[in-house]
């Protein structure tokens, strides 16, 4: 079985301060980790992963990530938001590989980020 | 290189009617997902599929819904007697193989259902 919380359903920052999107997951197996962002209307574009290389993932638009372990945690950064930054991020466990439930992925409910002036 | 491509983008049905939501893989790929995503709701699982054989379709509704992924063709979700329920953002997704690190899972672009 697994899980994702993101402790955030909407976060608010300045342009150009940083951002922390924060995820917890519950997994049954070494997960893979993923977070994507979806702009309004739009679909799902993915910002980084995390496979059980690195514990320090970067991703695209500045954009990175930390797997914890111990803390069972996968908290989305960057130093300095963008106004283009504004849409909504979702933290995502996927299956444990080989199974049937492989290409099943678990959403969290997504955080709104909003990026004032 | 053309990612995932579904159509059409925006499907407006009566209650009743059928709809039908097409989903064309990532070249190479032979993996494909859908997922639902309800009106303040995240992303949910539906179906997996690989060429004509459903893996797990543990996320479908019991009723009026069916997916398939032909040997030829695109994947195709069909809703048979739409109610105002079924109204949602409904996506697809494709990825190379299942097994392993650093298989990522690609997304379209979504297919939006109204039902009236």
């Amino acid at each position: 079985a697994q899980s994702v919380t993101q402790l955030d359903s909407h976060v608010s920052v300045s342009e150009g301060t940083p951002v922390l999107l924060r995820c917890n997951y519950s997994s049954s197996y070494s997960p893979s980790l993923f977070w994507y962002v979806q702009h309004p209307n739009k679909g799902l574009q993915l910002l980084l992963k995390y496979t059980s290389a690195a514990t320090l993932v970067k991703g695209i638009n500045g954009f990175e990530a930390e797997f914890k372990k111990s803390e069972t945690s996968f908290h989305l950064t960057k130093p300095s938001a963008h106004m283009s930054d504004a849409a909504e991020y979702f933290c995502v466990v996927r299956g444990g590989a080989g199974g049937t439930s492989y290409g099943k992925l678990t959403f969290g409910q997504g955080t709104i980020l909003t990026v004032h002036p | 290189n053309a990612g995932v491509m579904q159509n059409p983008r925006h499907l407006v049905r009566r209650r009743g009617q059928e709809a039908r939501l097409r989903c064309s893989p990532m070249k190479g790929h032979s993996h494909v997902y859908w997922y639902r995503q309800l009106p303040e709701e995240g992303l949910k699982f539906m179906v997996y599929l690989q060429k004509e054989n459903i893996i797990d379709e543990s996320g479908m509704p019991k009723e009026r819904f069916s997916a398939e992924f032909p040997k030829e063709g695109p994947s195709i979700l069909r809703i048979q007697q739409v109610v105002r329920g079924d109204s949602a953002a409904y996506f697809c997704a494709s990825s190379s193989r299942t097994g392993g690190d650093g298989n990522t899972i690609y997304f379209g672009e979504g297919s939006w259902l109204t039902v009236v």
